[in-house]
C-alpha cells in the first residue's frame, strides 16, 4: 500500500464549477499537509499549506484536512480554465527533509 | 527573482553517455532536492542535501551521483545513461521551514 493514494484523473468539469480533489495517507504520523499546482511543462508550485486538522481557506481555494479518517480535500470554487493543471498532494511528518507526495491529478476546467 | 534555475531544458542522451544536471537556486536555502518525474508515479526522490557538504540518498538513487560544494548549487550527474533514465527531472529548494520547497521548471531528458 502506497503511503499516499491520489485518484490520477483526468478530472475535467465545466467552468465555474467547484472542483473536489483528494488524497488519503496510511501514516498517522503525517502533520504537514499541501497541495501544489503544476502546469504542463512547469515545476510544481506550492498552493495550499496546512498543519494538523481542519480548514484552511485562500480566495477560491480551500484546504481540509481530517486527521482521524486520513483524508486531506482541495477544494476549488468558481473554477476557471487557468486552474486546469496537475494538482499533487504533498505530507510531511515534521521530522526529516522530505516530502511525501502522491501520484497528482490532472484537471481540466473547460468554457 | 531567479529562484530554482536548471539547465539545461531539454536533452537527448545515447545509451552509455553521461551528463550533469545543474540547478542553482539565489535563496540562500539549506535543504536542496532532486526529483523525477514519471507519467502516473508522481514525483519520486533521487538524492537531497541538508548543507554545503551534506548529501544523502532517496527513493531511486541508482545511477545517479550528486555534490554539494555550495549552498547555491546541486547538480546532478548521470553516469552511463540507461533508457530507464529517460525521464523529467525537477530541482528543488527549501528553507526547512515546514518543507515548503520552490521548484525549477524542470529538465526534460530522453536515453536512447
Amino acid at each position: 500500500q502506497k503511503e499516499v493514494e491520489q485518484d490520477p484523473g483526468p478530472l475535467s468539469v465545466p467552468e465555474g464549477a467547484i472542483v473536489s480533489l483528494n488524497c488519503t495517507y496510511s501514516n498517522s504520523a503525517f502533520q504537514y499537509f499541501m497541495w501544489y499546482r503544476q502546469y504542463s511543462r512547469k515545476g510544481p508550485e506550492l498552493l495550499m499549506y496546512t498543519y494538523s486538522s481542519g480548514n484552511k481557506e485562500d480566495g477560491r481555494f480551500t484546504a481540509q484536512v481530517d486527521k482521524s479518517s486520513k483524508y486531506i480535500s482541495l477544494f476549488i470554487r468558481d473554477s476557471q480554465p487557468s486552474d486546469s493543471a496537475t494538482y499533487l498532494c504533498a505530507m510531511w511528518t515534521g521530522g526529516g527533509n522530505k516530502l511525501t507526495f502522491g501520484t497528482g491529478t490532472q484537471l481540466k476546467v473547460e468554457l | 527573482n531567479a529562484g530554482v534555475t536548471q539547465t539545461p531544458k531539454f536533452r537527448i542522451l545515447k545509451i552509455g553517455q553521461s551528463m550533469t544536471l545543474q540547478c542553482t537556486q539565489d535563496m540562500n536555502h539549506n535543504y536542496m532536492y532532486w526529483y523525477r518525474q514519471d507519467p502516473g508515479m508522481g514525483l519520486k526522490l533521487i538524492y537531497y542535501s541538508v548543507g554545503a557538504g551534506i548529501t544523502d540518498k532517496g527513493e531511486v538513487p541508482n545511477g545517479y551521483n550528486v555534490s554539494r560544494s555550495t549552498t547555491e548549487d546541486f547538480p546532478l550527474r548521470l553516469e552511463l545513461a540507461a533508457p530507464s533514465q529517460t525521464s523529467v527531472y525537477f530541482c528543488a529548494s527549501g528553507g526547512g521551514d515546514g518543507e515548503k520547497l520552490f521548484f525549477g521548471s524542470g529538465t526534460q531528458l530522453s536515453v536512447l
